[in-house]
């Protein structure tokens, strides 16, 4: 099974701040990678599919990077409205699709 | 507009069956695969299976196979989640979701639209 890890497991941001997450594959899975917002209290939301594809009405301040085993999350100017627990999810097992433990990020 | 309506909350005693079920409309329901994600309270997400509701095939992840049956009527739009005997571990929230499959290399495969969720409480 590919194993997804993510670092770090929480953060403490302010706004306007660059924010970068990574998420690392167990075996490379190509650009087979997603990244879901999740708030509290509600359903998660998907913010980039295949690595580095935009879904249709996020906002462009967040961006998708990496291949292979590495990929990673940023956020370029963090909003009050970010402040969330984000998952990366691996696509390239068709029949485990499994998501990494998650990144919550704070108020400094 | 696109949306996936989850069943209500269920509060259930060990040992009892259960159904919960996920309407998909706005779209057509055969053309996208659904999922089913688990949220245990103050936890990550889990995926557990999905189900292709055009012919009905499913693949579970091996934490859920054999716990949990996945289905789908494709007639009236719903796929179902259901246990025959409820343990107190599977207190939880519940997500459906639409499982996108895009070309590209192969296929991407993203879940872009959610269901809000149903919350499952099993207690004696």
């Amino acid at each position: 099974d590919i194993q997804m890890t993510q670092s770090p497991s929480s953060l403490s941001a302010s706004v306007g701040d660059r924010v970068t997450i990574t998420c690392r594959a167990s075996q490379s899975i190509s650009s087979y990678l997603n990244w879901y917002q999740q708030k509290p209290g509600k359903a998660p939301k998907l913010l980039i599919y295949a690595a580095s594809s935009l879904q249709s009405g996020v906002p462009s301040r967040f961006s998708g990077s990496g291949s292979g085993t590495d990929f990673t999350l940023t956020i370029s100017s963090l909003q009050p409205e970010d402040f969330a627990t984000y998952y990366c999810q691996q696509s390239y097992s068709t029949l485990l699709f499994t998501f990494g433990p998650g990144t919550k990020v704070d108020i400094k | 507009e696109v949306q996936l309506v989850q069943s209500g909350a269920e509060v259930k005693k060990p040992g009892e069956s259960l159904r919960i079920s996920c309407k998909g409309s706005g779209y057509s329901f055969t053309s996208y695969w659904i999922s089913w994600v688990r949220q245990m309270p103050g936890k990550g997400l889990e995926w557990m299976g999905r189900i292709d509701p055009s012919d009905s095939y499913t693949n579970y992840s091996p934490s859920f196979q054999g716990h949990v049956t996945i289905s789908a009527d494709k007639s009236i739009s719903t796929a179902y989640l259901q246990w025959s005997s409820l343990k107190a571990s599977d207190t939880a929230m519940y997500y459906c979701a639409r499982q996108v499959q895009q070309l590209g290399p192969g296929y991407y495969y993203y879940m872009d639209v959610w269901g809000k969720g149903t919350t499952v409480t099993v207690s004696s």
